[in-house]
């Protein structure tokens, strides 16, 4: 089983609709999750960091699920910008270190 | 306050030559992690520095090998390209390592180097 799974989609969606992903994780010792956006051929960028009883900024909702291990992404009115990919992060300790892993990410398209 | 840039943007090796890739890290931050993407694939971690040694390393041969320097910044090497290592190459930099237990910030990416091996 991967350390962090997603659907890669794609999430094909019209303008203004709402849309959900989810991302799993294995390590039930993970301790901080955050989603990234990520443009085609473009880096990595940081979109908001998750929180235990859940976090919203704007349009966006982050909701973490411990207990079934699992961490999700909230878009409400998308907008045709909000296609990309969105990475799910997530990190855990090991060995005295931080691991960071990345989900295969969830490819967004929203339509006009 | 300038983020984490990397050079170069972009890369042509062929088989069997060696590449070095370079990162400075965001204002603030002294460690550095290292990532492999490959086309339609989430990034795959090699490396990181803190304090100028590598402190973990995914699973990657030998053939990567890197460097951090007093000023925080860092280089990747690979040696003995293969056609399998072409893949956009990522830097990110976080403020330093937090303790067990403690909230773990972010990681601030560069813009990436592109390595194309033929």
């Amino acid at each position: 089983r991967k350390e962090v799974e997603q659907d890669p989609g794609p999430f094909n969606v019209p303008e203004g609709a709402t849309v959900a992903f989810n991302c799993t994780y294995s390590n039930s010792a993970s301790q901080s999750f955050f989603w990234y956006r990520q443009d085609c051929r473009k880096e990595p960028k940081l979109l908001m960091s998750v929180y235990s009883s859940g976090n919203e900024d704007g349009r966006f909702t982050a909701q973490l699920n411990r207990a079934s291990q699992y961490i999700s992404l909230l878009i409400r009115d998308s907008k045709l910008s909000d296609s990309a990919t969105y990475l799910c992060v997530v990190n855990y300790w090991v060995g005295g270190y931080q691991k960071v892993t990345f989900g295969i990410g969830t490819k967004l398209q929203v339509i006009p | 306050d300038a983020g984490v840039t990397q050079s170069p943007t972009h890369l042509i090796k062929t088989r069997g030559q060696q590449v070095t890739l370079r990162c400075s890290p965001k204002s603030g931050h002294d460690t550095v992690s290292w990532y492999q993407q490959a086309l339609g694939q989430g990034p795959q971690f090699i490396f990181q520095y803190y304090e100028e040694e590598e402190r973990q390393r995914g699973n990657f041969p030998d053939r990567f090998s890197g460097h951090q320097f007093p000023n925080y910044s860092s280089e990747l090497n690979v040696n003995a390209l293969l056609l399998g290592d072409s893949a956009l190459y990522l830097c990110a930099s976080s403020p330093g390592q937090a303790r067990e237990g403690s909230y773990n910030s972010p990681l601030h990416f560069g813009n990436g180097t592109r390595l194309t091996v033929t």
